[in-house]
């Protein structure tokens, strides 16, 4: 099975910050690697699907980079609404998906 | 509008059973997969089955394979998910969540719906 790891676990940023988000696949994924935020209460939303589109509606600010095994989010310029858990995923093994342990940002 | 509603969820002891629901509307069901994907309290995200649009297959993760099944009616735009021989590791809020193949991604969830297994 493929297994995700994420780095940090946890951060603490201000507004305005560059937020770099790390997510790891145990063996090559190529760019099958998305992106989520989550906040309290609420269910995931999807931010960046293979490893770097932007899905419609979400902000420029979100980027994503990477392929085979190590990827990157960036949040080019942190916003009060974007702190939150994020969450990234697998979709290599389709149909069995695996999601990373994720990343909690909040305010420094 | 494109939506999912998750109904189902309860508290339930342990070995016992449960039947969540999640209904779409404002798309063509039958055209995407669809997975229930859970997350217990205070942790993260476990993707727990997949189905197939035309349900001709299906997949589970090994925590609850033999215990869970997963179905769907396509002509009432609805997925499920039958749980039994339920433990106290599955509690969890349950979401269900709608697999575009183009994306590669779930890009639309519900709500959630808790299930909660104690004694």
């Amino acid at each position: 099975d493929i297994q995700m790891t994420q780095s940090p676990s946890s951060l603490s940023a201000s507004v305005g910050d560059r937020v770099t988000i790390t997510c790891r696949a145990s063996q090559s994924i190529s760019s099958y690697l998305n992106w989520y935020q989550q906040k309290p209460g609420k269910a995931p939303k999807l931010l960046i699907y293979a490893a770097s589109s932007l899905q419609s509606g979400v902000p420029s600010r979100f980027s994503g980079s990477g392929s085979g095994t190590d990827f990157t989010l960036t949040i080019s310029s942190l916003q009060p609404e974007d702190f939150a858990t994020y969450y990234c995923q697998q979709s290599y093994s389709t149909p069995v998906f695996t999601f990373g342990p994720g990343t909690k940002v909040d305010i420094k | 509008q494109v939506q999912l509603v998750e109904s189902g969820g309860g508290l339930v002891k342990p070995g016992g059973s449960l039947r969540l629901s999640c209904a779409a509307s404002g798309f063509t069901f039958s055209d995407y997969y669809m997975s229930w994907i859970r997350q217990a309290p205070g942790k993260g995200l476990e993707w727990v089955s997949y189905i197939s649009s035309s349900s001709s297959y299906t997949n589970y993760a090994d925590s609850v394979k033999g215990r869970f099944t997963i179905s769907r009616d396509n002509a009432k735009n609805s997925l499920y998910l039958q749980m039994n021989s339920l433990r106290a590791e599955d509690t969890a809020v349950y979401y269900c969540a709608r697999g575009e193949v183009l994306l590669d991604a779930f890009d639309i969830w519900g709500q959630g719906t808790m299930v909660t297994v104690s004694s």
